[in-house]
């Protein structure tokens, strides 16, 4: 099975950064997923690592550990509209389906 | 807008009835799956379909049931509705050729009330 833990709330000010952590254990891999979520809306996607390392795409990175299991998305310039819940997502061996954690709900203030 | 379309975006109804919740994948998607968001959680995987065919189980429960018919589009049923059964409900789909870095798009969902 998977287990994914990620803190579940965190604030920060406008124009700061913040990191969001990712944890995971699974029996078999297949590459980490970062969705946004609004209240009451669609998770978007905003992030694949399936390799070690940093992937970077204009404010928003995430970064991969295999052997460590884990993961974090670093959001740059934040705006208020990043106010949202942020998924992380494990893909594990087999079929496609993802599988979700609880999810972290960052609340952006001026 | 996904291309993800899902329906009703709203159902209210009482403990012990029975919904079907309707979702039409992104065109050209092959896989369908639908998750469960109840507050405080995350999303629960229920049940994937590929090209009509059962691909993979979640946590569904004995009451609920799915099936994606020749078009591709999916529904999910939902039965003998109990108060817990409150939650948005998504799905999703994805071309699924196979690729690990394919990534699923989601409806908007539809937020189930049961009173």
């Amino acid at each position: 099975g998977q287990n994914i833990d990620q803190p579940t709330e965190m604030t920060a000010t406008e124009g700061a950064i913040v990191q969001i952590n990712c944890t995971y254990q699974t029996s078999g891999f297949n590459g980490l997923f970062w969705y946004q979520q609004h209240a009451g809306e669609a998770p978007t996607f905003l992030s694949y690592n399936v390799l070690d390392g940093l992937e970077e795409k204009g404010r928003f990175s995430s970064f991969l550990s295999r052997s460590k299991g884990y993961s974090y998305l670093l959001l740059k310039e934040l705006q208020m509209k990043d106010s949202a819940s942020y998924l992380c997502a494990v893909r594990g061996p087999g079929f496609q389906k993802l599988v979700f954690g609880t999810g972290t709900r960052l609340l952006v203030s001026p | 807008d996904s291309g993800v379309t899902q329906t009703p975006k709203h159902l209210i109804t009482a403990t012990g009835q029975r919904v079907t919740l309707r979702c039409s994948p992104r065109s050209g998607d092959l896989s369908v799956y639908w998750y469960q968001q109840s507050l405080d959680q995350g999303l629960q995987f229920l049940i994937q379909y590929y090209n009509g065919e059962e691909r993979a189980k979640g946590n569904i429960l004995e009451r609920f049931s799915a099936q994606q018919f020749p078009d591709l589009h999916s529904e999910l049923n939902l039965s003998s509705l109990e108060l817990g059964d409150s939650a948005l409900y998504f799905c999703a789909s994805s071309v699924d050729k196979g690729g690990t870095n394919e990534k699923l798009f989601f409806g908007s969902g539809t937020q189930l009330s049961v009173l």
